[in-house]
């Protein structure tokens, strides 16, 4: 099977635009996780999607949000860039059930830098 | 907030030697899962254990979780060069609706040739 594949793998955006990352899980998997990587924070959670639904969601700003479609691709969207947000986004994908209770399947990341 | 905390920040050993790394936490769990980041691959799960377990292999890997002392440990055995990465405990809280991973900063691992 293929693995969980994010688009696009870097990028490079200023203050105040806004940005869209997306991600194709496992054929198969239905629930979908985002985080956010930096080297001071660590992995941060920032929602999860289950069949089109969001079923949890960690403490971030309005600024980010996200979506599923009925394949089960998933996108997030940033907007109004800040410096702080410059990370690694990560996707993470799971046969259902939730973070807990199955074992997750990381895509590589987008890396985004806000200049 | 960080639930798991993983120690050390930072490891270096030479190839062939054992690795041991700990994550302690703050409150009842579910489970605790523990995966490895490295360049190369990603994130990558490594073992689930559950918290009616005490003990889990998987290869070279041994994990234990000692849900009285709110901790467990990772064991890598002769360990390899491509063993270096970051290994990250991730606690599954049993507490509220909230049924998020919470994860700890990560143990950095070199194992060198």
């Amino acid at each position: 099977k293929a693995g969980v594949t994010q688009t696009p793998r870097y990028l490079i955006k200023t203050r105040g635009q806004q940005v869209t990352l997306s991600c194709s899980p496992i054929s198969g998997h239905r629930s979908v996780s985002w985080y956010q990587q930096t080297p001071g924070q660590g992995l941060q959670f920032l929602f999860e999607y289950f069949s089109e639904t969001q079923r949890n969601k960690g403490n971030f700003p309005g600024r980010f949000s996200g979506r599923q479609f009925s394949n089960s691709r998933s996108e997030m969207n940033v907007s109004t860039l800040e410096l702080g947000d410059s990370a690694l986004y990560l996707c993470a994908s799971s046969l259902g059930g939730g973070q807990q209770s199955y074992e997750q399947y990381f895509g590589p990341g987008t890396r985004l830098t806000v200049t | 907030s960080q639930q798991g905390e993983e120690d050390p920040q930072a490891l270096s050993i030479q190839e062939g030697e054992n690795a041991t790394m700990n994550c302690s936490y703050k409150t009842s769990i579910n489970n605790l899962q523990w995966y490895r980041q490295n360049s190369g691959r990603g994130l990558v799960h490594l073992i689930l254990i559950r918290s009616n377990e005490r003990e889990k292999h998987s290869g070279r890997l041994r994990v234990t979780l000692d849900t009285s002392k709110k901790s467990s440990s990772l064991l890598i055995t002769a360990s390899r060069a491509a063993d270096t990465a970051s290994y990250f405990c991730a606690t599954a809280p049993n507490a509220g609706n909230n049924r998020k991973l919470i994860w700890g900063l990560g143990t950095s691992l070199a194992v060198n040739p």
